[in-house]
């Protein structure tokens, strides 16, 4: 199992432009997220899905967009980029997440994106 | 959706205990208390979770206060590769319903001294 994979590693961006930072997991979970870490700081939450086809907003969800079209992927699309948004920016997927708890979140290892 | 207050960073000897602690004053009665460790620049781990009692688990022990107002990670024999930052987090149900969100604080950093 290669878990959650997120592409690219790493993207320079000038404000204004757009991208899609790609995840997929091959876990088959239903519950699958979009955070953003901030120097210093603890992860926020983006965006969240419950299945395929539904998606809601987390915490911080300005500037951002998520679709959910498949189990195993859950893009985030960012359109006109500003600086704010340089960050570094985690997927993460789980099997449940319900009155019994969210139980583990299984994370990718990031998207480091610098908005300049 | 409840904070949680934790300590900047802290020391430990390896292969001594290591009691990390965390406050969540405001937390509500069903909101899961989770830790996760992350590395340099990787993705954050699961370590454990609980609701009220507590846990144990190959990687460490839960301990939760009778009142849920505060709990305590304990690495029972730390080693060099448990240096890391520690998160301690609440599990809430999103106002959807549909889901939780887990809640991060700022974490601990933990050295780990030779």
């Amino acid at each position: 199992n290669a878990g959650v994979t997120q592409t690219p590693k790493f993207r320079i961006l000038k404000i204004g432009q757009s991208m899609t930072l790609q995840c997929t997991q091959d876990m088959n979970h239903n519950y699958m997220y979009w955070y953003r870490q901030d120097p210093g700081m603890g992860l926020k939450l983006i965006y969240y899905s419950v299945g395929a086809g539904i998606t809601d907003k987390g915490e911080v969800p300005n500037g951002y967009n998520v679709s959910r079209s498949t189990t195993e992927d859950f893009p985030l699309r960012l359109e006109l980029a500003a600086p704010s948004q340089t960050s570094v920016y985690f997927c993460a997927s789980s099997h449940r997440s319900g009155t019994g708890g969210t139980g583990e979140q299984f994370f990718g290892p990031g998207t480091r994106l610098t908005v300049l | 959706d409840a904070k949680t207050t934790q300590p900047n960073s802290m020391e430990s000897n390896e292969e001594e205990p290591v009691h990390l602690p965390c406050n969540h004053s405001t937390i509500s009665g069903t909101d899961y208390i989770h830790w996760y460790r992350q590395l340099p620049s990787q993705g954050p781990e699961y370590v454990i979770h609980g609701l009220t009692s507590n846990v144990n688990n190959r990687m460490a022990s839960l301990a939760i206060a009778e009142d849920r107002k505060s709990s305590t990670l304990i690495l029972h024999r730390a080693t060099l590769r448990d240096a890391a930052v520690y998160y301690c987090i609440t599990d809430t149900i999103l106002s959807s319903g549909s889901a939780r969100q887990l809640t991060f604080g700022s974490g601990t950093q933990l050295t780990v001294l030779p």
